[in-house]
């Protein structure tokens, strides 16, 4: 079942702060984010694995509750190129496969 | 670069037509994905290839026949396809399974006439 994500979109001035969260009723053992540029394929920010380890970008940050299957991407001090689509994307354990979120759409303005 | 290049990066095709996507990775990965993204949807899966093996088929139409011949190598084979199909298709590669980041290509731009 895909995991939801909110906001689905957010409007930022250069500097401001973010926080996009993703939610899954299944549990999960890992959650993957990505970033998608308009025109462009997805990259990968951060993944974060049941049990703590956590894996990514030297300047975005998210957290894991595994109790809740929810997970929060950070983004600190945004700046102009941090603009695109941000997807999470859910595993469970011995999972082959990701399901994707529907995406949360970020816009920084100068 | 991410290391995954995919050919064509756009294509446009009538619905009688046959024609192949073609994805190749550089990152010495074992498991390669086709997605499909259509406007305002979600990344959906369509088929997990792990060590040339397809383990996974997310009840894709059979008018898309994937082929994995190595493990740096997919395709997807496509016929007689309907105007709903034209989408942009992804293909990734990872290391293996949902706890290893993946890796897309820029994809395949499909408009089906």
């Amino acid at each position: 079942q895909q995991p939801v994500q909110s906001p689905q979109a957010v409007i930022l001035r250069e500097g401001e702060d973010a926080v996009i969260n993703c939610s899954s009723s299944k549990a999960l053992y890992s959650v993957h984010w990505y970033r998608q540029k308009h025109g462009e394929a997805p990259v990968f920010l951060m993944i974060l694995l049941k049990g703590g380890e956590q894996k990514g970008h030297d300047k975005i940050s998210a957290s894991f509750n595994e109790k809740k299957q929810q997970s929060s991407l950070y983004l600190t001090a945004s700046q102009l190129s941090y603009s695109g689509t941000y997807f999470c994307g859910t595993g469970v354990q011995g999972a082959q496969k990701l399901v994707f979120g529907q995406g949360t759409r970020l816009t920084i303005n100068p | 670069e991410t290391g995954v290049t995919q050919t064509p990066r756009h294509l446009v095709m009538g619905m009688t037509n046959k024609k192949s996507l073609k994805c190749e990775q550089h990152l010495g990965h074992n498991a390669m994905y086709w997605y499909k993204q259509s406007a305002k949807k979600p990344l959906e899966l369509m088929f997990v290839y792990n060590f040339k093996e397809q383990t996974e088929n997310n009840s894709v139409p059979s008018r898309f026949s994937p082929e994995c011949p190595n493990s740096s190598h997919l395709f997807l084979h496509l016929h007689t396809l309907q105007p709903e199909d034209s989408a942009l298709y992804l293909c990734a590669s990872s290391i293996g399974g949902a706890n290893y980041e993946q890796y897309f290509g820029p994809g395949t731009r499909l408009t089906v006439t």
